[in-house]
């Protein structure tokens, strides 16, 4: 079974300043590992994957993530935050059979603010 | 190309209704997943329909049932309605013919309110 946990249901960051948010998984088997943005009101849009290629993903809009076997971590991160940058965000986490139709499991989610 | 539709967007019903949502999955995806998004909450997994049959179904009750139909689109069911049914409900749609790195694209969703 896998699961993933959010830390911090709400984060609020300056125009500019570093974006950080925390994800954390657990898996029996090596995981494939998403970020999605959810902006008010509309669906789930991808923001980036891993799929256990380079540790280092890079999305759109800027932002990346980094899997960290060692510390279980999967932590989405932008270095200067935008206007159009607040929404919500979830992590979900995946394993893989090799059909790669296995369900999404996903965090709680974390409300980004930018604060102008 | 097309991406994820859903219909309808906002949909309002009373208690003990029925209600079906439909979803038009992307061009050359052959698997849609359903999901249910209470307020508040991230999306928790019903079931997934792969080449029209059930693949894998998650903790929700049989009045949950869904439909694919030959051009891969689908419908989700709900029987019976009840208040905490209210919620976004989300489809996705993916390409799962053994390809490890397939990725679930999401439509819009459709706001089901139940009074």
């Amino acid at each position: 079974a896998q699961s993933v946990t959010q830390l911090g249901s709400h984060v609020s960051v300056s125009e500019g300043a570093l974006v950080l948010l925390r994800c954390n998984y657990s898996s029996s088997v090596p995981p494939y590992l998403f970020w999605y943005v959810q902006y008010p009101n509309q669906g789930l849009q991808l923001l980036l994957k891993y799929t256990s290629a380079a540790t280092l993903v890079k999305g759109i809009n800027g932002f990346e993530a980094e899997f960290k076997k060692s510390e279980t971590s999967f932590h989405l991160t932008k270095p200067s935050a935008h206007m159009s940058d607040a929404a919500e965000y979830f992590c979900a986490v995946r394993g893989h059979n090799g059909f790669g139709n296995e369900k999404l499991t996903f965090g709680t989610g974390t409300r980004l603010t930018i604060i102008p | 190309e097309t991406g994820v539709t859903q219909s309808p967007t906002h949909l309002i019903k009373t208690r003990g209704q029925q209600v079906t949502l439909r979803c038009s999955s992307q061009s050359g995806h052959n698997t849609v997943s359903w999901y249910q998004q209470a307020l508040g909450q991230g999306p928790q997994f019903i079931f997934q329909y792969y080449r029209e049959e059930e693949n894998g179904r998650g903790n929700f009750p049989p009045r949950f049932s869904g439909l694919q139909f030959p051009n891969y689109s689908s419908e989700l069911n709900v029987n019976a309605l009840e208040l905490d049914d209210s919620a976004l409900y989300l489809c996705a749609s993916s390409s799962g013919d053994k390809i490890p790195q397939n990725t679930q694209y999401f439509g819009p969703g459709t706001r089901l309110t139940v009074l």
